[in-house]
Protein backbone atom coordinates (compact mmCIF):
# COMPACT_ATOMS: atom_id res chain seq x y z
CA UNK A 1 0.00 0.00 0.00
CA UNK A 2 0.96 3.56 -0.38
CA UNK A 3 2.07 5.89 2.34
CA UNK A 4 3.47 9.20 3.12
CA UNK A 5 4.92 10.42 6.71
CA UNK A 6 5.34 13.64 7.37
CA UNK A 7 6.86 13.22 11.02
CA UNK A 8 6.92 16.76 11.75
CA UNK A 9 3.94 17.74 13.27
CA UNK A 10 4.67 21.53 13.67
CA UNK A 11 7.79 23.74 12.66
CA UNK A 12 8.64 27.23 14.28
CA UNK A 13 11.66 29.50 12.79
CA UNK A 14 12.10 33.03 12.78
CA UNK A 15 12.56 34.99 9.65
CA UNK A 16 15.38 34.24 7.40
CA UNK A 17 16.36 30.51 8.77
CA UNK A 18 16.39 28.04 6.54
CA UNK A 19 13.80 25.28 7.19
CA UNK A 20 13.54 21.59 5.78
CA UNK A 21 9.97 19.82 5.89
CA UNK A 22 10.80 16.20 5.59
CA UNK A 23 8.54 13.52 3.28
CA UNK A 24 8.84 9.70 3.53
CA UNK A 25 6.81 7.80 1.16
CA UNK A 26 6.01 3.81 0.45
CA UNK A 27 5.16 2.42 -2.55
CA UNK A 28 5.70 -0.96 -4.32
CA UNK A 29 5.23 1.15 -8.08
CA UNK A 30 8.44 1.40 -9.52
CA UNK A 31 7.05 4.41 -11.54
CA UNK A 32 5.20 7.29 -9.31
CA UNK A 33 4.50 10.95 -8.81
CA UNK A 34 5.39 12.83 -5.68
CA UNK A 35 3.87 16.13 -4.62
CA UNK A 36 4.30 19.10 -2.57
CA UNK A 37 1.57 20.85 -2.01
CA UNK A 38 1.02 24.82 0.26
CA UNK A 39 -2.17 25.55 2.01
CA UNK A 40 -1.53 28.73 3.48
CA UNK A 41 -3.95 30.15 6.08
CA UNK A 42 -6.56 31.60 3.67
CA UNK A 43 -7.21 27.69 3.53
CA UNK A 44 -6.29 27.09 -0.41
CA UNK A 45 -4.30 24.43 -1.32
CA UNK A 46 -1.33 25.46 -3.76
CA UNK A 47 0.40 23.32 -6.39
CA UNK A 48 4.28 23.51 -5.84
CA UNK A 49 6.21 20.95 -7.19
CA UNK A 50 6.05 17.65 -9.10
CA UNK A 51 8.47 14.88 -9.39
CA UNK A 52 8.86 11.94 -11.60
CA UNK A 53 10.27 9.08 -9.68
CA UNK A 54 12.89 8.67 -12.76
CA UNK A 55 13.81 12.31 -12.21
CA UNK A 56 16.35 12.12 -9.03
CA UNK A 57 18.00 15.84 -9.70
CA UNK A 58 17.42 18.23 -6.81
CA UNK A 59 15.10 21.08 -8.23
CA UNK A 60 15.34 24.84 -7.02
CA UNK A 61 12.97 27.23 -7.57
CA UNK A 62 13.91 30.58 -5.86
CA UNK A 63 14.49 30.61 -1.93
CA UNK A 64 12.60 26.89 -2.69
CA UNK A 65 14.38 23.68 -3.50
CA UNK A 66 13.71 19.75 -2.88
CA UNK A 67 15.72 17.14 -2.17
CA UNK A 68 14.54 13.39 -4.18
CA UNK A 69 16.31 9.93 -2.98
CA UNK A 70 14.95 7.17 -4.13
CA UNK A 71 17.54 5.48 -1.68
CA UNK A 72 15.88 6.43 1.23
CA UNK A 73 12.40 6.99 -0.13
CA UNK A 74 12.43 10.66 0.68
CA UNK A 75 11.31 13.51 -0.93
CA UNK A 76 12.45 16.85 1.33
CA UNK A 77 11.41 20.33 1.22
CA UNK A 78 14.02 22.96 1.81
CA UNK A 79 12.78 26.69 2.21
CA UNK A 80 16.08 28.94 2.42
CA UNK A 81 15.80 32.13 3.90
CA UNK A 82 12.33 31.94 5.31
CA UNK A 83 9.62 34.58 4.96
CA UNK A 84 6.51 35.25 7.30
CA UNK A 85 4.76 34.56 4.21
CA UNK A 86 5.78 31.17 4.53
CA UNK A 87 3.95 30.46 6.75
CA UNK A 88 1.47 27.20 6.10
CA UNK A 89 0.50 24.13 6.05
CA UNK A 90 2.74 22.02 3.44
CA UNK A 91 1.56 18.50 2.18
CA UNK A 92 3.45 16.51 0.57
CA UNK A 93 1.66 13.34 -1.66
CA UNK A 94 2.71 10.10 -3.90
CA UNK A 95 0.53 9.48 -6.57
CA UNK A 96 0.54 6.08 -8.86
CA UNK A 97 2.43 5.38 -12.45
CA UNK A 98 0.98 7.39 -15.29
CA UNK A 99 -0.02 5.18 -18.31
CA UNK A 100 -1.88 2.45 -16.62
CA UNK A 101 -5.73 2.74 -15.30
CA UNK A 102 -4.46 5.76 -13.68
CA UNK A 103 -6.89 7.44 -11.55
CA UNK A 104 -4.86 10.57 -10.87
CA UNK A 105 -5.46 9.07 -6.85
CA UNK A 106 -2.83 11.54 -4.28
CA UNK A 107 -2.09 9.75 -0.75
CA UNK A 108 -1.31 12.89 1.33
CA UNK A 109 0.48 12.97 4.19
CA UNK A 110 -0.25 14.51 7.24
CA UNK A 111 0.93 17.77 6.72
CA UNK A 112 3.62 20.00 8.42
CA UNK A 113 3.08 23.09 9.67
CA UNK A 114 5.87 25.90 8.98
CA UNK A 115 5.15 29.36 11.49
CA UNK A 116 8.16 31.63 10.37
CA UNK A 117 8.04 34.53 12.88
CA UNK A 118 9.01 38.02 12.25
CA UNK B 1 -11.12 31.38 -16.22
CA UNK B 2 -12.87 30.11 -12.90
CA UNK B 3 -10.97 26.99 -12.18
CA UNK B 4 -12.75 24.64 -9.21
CA UNK B 5 -15.78 26.07 -7.65
CA UNK B 6 -17.34 24.76 -4.60
CA UNK B 7 -20.58 25.66 -3.24
CA UNK B 8 -20.90 26.48 -0.55
CA UNK B 9 -18.42 27.84 1.40
CA UNK B 10 -19.99 27.12 4.87
CA UNK B 11 -22.65 25.35 6.08
CA UNK B 12 -24.33 23.96 9.24
CA UNK B 13 -26.15 21.08 9.20
CA UNK B 14 -27.95 18.84 12.13
CA UNK B 15 -27.46 15.14 12.47
CA UNK B 16 -29.61 13.10 10.09
CA UNK B 17 -29.99 15.78 7.38
CA UNK B 18 -29.00 15.36 4.17
CA UNK B 19 -27.28 17.78 1.42
CA UNK B 20 -25.02 18.54 -1.60
CA UNK B 21 -21.79 20.15 -1.94
CA UNK B 22 -21.12 21.60 -5.23
CA UNK B 23 -18.29 21.09 -7.41
CA UNK B 24 -17.93 22.92 -10.72
CA UNK B 25 -15.02 22.96 -13.30
CA UNK B 26 -14.42 24.99 -16.32
CA UNK B 27 -11.12 23.53 -17.36
CA UNK B 28 -12.62 20.33 -19.50
CA UNK B 29 -11.02 18.41 -17.29
CA UNK B 30 -11.53 14.44 -17.48
CA UNK B 31 -10.77 13.89 -13.36
CA UNK B 32 -12.50 14.99 -10.59
CA UNK B 33 -12.77 14.11 -6.80
CA UNK B 34 -13.44 14.72 -3.60
CA UNK B 35 -11.13 15.38 -0.40
CA UNK B 36 -11.70 15.36 3.02
CA UNK B 37 -9.25 16.99 5.24
CA UNK B 38 -9.27 16.64 8.96
CA UNK B 39 -6.69 18.04 11.47
CA UNK B 40 -3.44 15.44 11.91
CA UNK B 41 -4.55 13.58 9.19
CA UNK B 42 -3.88 15.32 6.06
CA UNK B 43 -6.24 15.10 3.15
CA UNK B 44 -8.44 11.82 2.30
CA UNK B 45 -10.14 10.54 -0.90
CA UNK B 46 -13.58 10.33 -0.63
CA UNK B 47 -14.98 9.52 -3.98
CA UNK B 48 -13.26 10.21 -7.78
CA UNK B 49 -14.27 10.08 -11.05
CA UNK B 50 -12.10 9.67 -14.23
CA UNK B 51 -14.56 10.96 -16.78
CA UNK B 52 -18.59 11.31 -17.23
CA UNK B 53 -20.60 8.43 -15.81
CA UNK B 54 -17.89 6.69 -14.26
CA UNK B 55 -17.09 7.02 -10.51
CA UNK B 56 -15.50 4.87 -7.76
CA UNK B 57 -14.82 4.73 -3.86
CA UNK B 58 -11.73 6.53 -2.69
CA UNK B 59 -10.54 5.61 0.95
CA UNK B 60 -13.15 7.20 3.39
CA UNK B 61 -16.76 6.86 0.89
CA UNK B 62 -18.97 5.76 3.82
CA UNK B 63 -21.77 8.08 4.20
CA UNK B 64 -21.55 10.08 0.72
CA UNK B 65 -22.75 9.24 -2.38
CA UNK B 66 -21.81 11.00 -6.28
CA UNK B 67 -22.35 11.25 -9.28
CA UNK B 68 -21.02 12.51 -12.62
CA UNK B 69 -23.76 13.07 -15.38
CA UNK B 70 -21.47 15.82 -17.29
CA UNK B 71 -17.73 16.30 -17.48
CA UNK B 72 -18.27 19.52 -15.37
CA UNK B 73 -19.88 18.73 -12.43
CA UNK B 74 -19.46 16.74 -9.56
CA UNK B 75 -21.49 17.10 -6.83
CA UNK B 76 -20.82 15.18 -3.26
CA UNK B 77 -24.08 14.12 -1.19
CA UNK B 78 -24.39 13.54 2.49
CA UNK B 79 -27.36 11.02 2.75
CA UNK B 80 -27.84 11.37 6.42
CA UNK B 81 -25.04 13.48 8.37
CA UNK B 82 -23.68 12.81 11.42
CA UNK B 83 -20.86 14.75 13.55
CA UNK B 84 -17.85 12.76 12.15
CA UNK B 85 -18.51 14.00 8.85
CA UNK B 86 -17.65 17.56 10.23
CA UNK B 87 -14.54 18.92 8.21
CA UNK B 88 -12.95 20.88 5.36
CA UNK B 89 -14.22 19.42 2.08
CA UNK B 90 -12.15 20.19 -1.14
CA UNK B 91 -13.03 18.88 -5.07
CA UNK B 92 -10.02 18.73 -7.01
CA UNK B 93 -9.95 18.21 -10.66
CA UNK B 94 -6.86 17.25 -13.22
CA UNK B 95 -7.18 17.09 -17.10
CA UNK B 96 -5.56 13.54 -18.55
CA UNK B 97 -5.23 10.09 -16.56
CA UNK B 98 -3.54 8.79 -19.62
CA UNK B 99 -0.97 10.89 -19.77
CA UNK B 100 -0.28 11.13 -16.14
CA UNK B 101 -1.03 14.73 -15.97
CA UNK B 102 -2.26 14.25 -12.60
CA UNK B 103 -1.75 17.81 -11.25
CA UNK B 104 -4.59 18.62 -9.03
CA UNK B 105 -6.31 22.01 -9.07
CA UNK B 106 -7.88 22.66 -6.02
CA UNK B 107 -11.78 24.61 -5.12
CA UNK B 108 -11.45 26.61 -2.16
CA UNK B 109 -12.88 24.41 0.38
CA UNK B 110 -16.29 24.05 2.27
CA UNK B 111 -16.17 23.65 6.01
CA UNK B 112 -19.01 21.23 6.94
CA UNK B 113 -19.77 21.06 10.37
CA UNK B 114 -22.23 18.78 11.66
CA UNK B 115 -24.42 19.18 15.15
Amino acid sequence: AQKVTQAQTEISVVEKEDVTLDCVYETRDTTYYLFWYKQPPSGELVFLIRRNSFDEQNEISGRYSWNFQKSTSSFNFTITASQVVDSAVYFCALSEAPGRSNTGKLIFGQGTTLQVKP
Amino acid sequence: NAGVTQTPKFQVLKTGQSMTLQCAQDMNHEYMSWYRQDPGMGLRLIHYSVGAGITDQGEVPNGYNVSRSTTEDFPLRLLSAAPSQTSVYFCASSYSRSTGANVLTFGAGSRLTVL
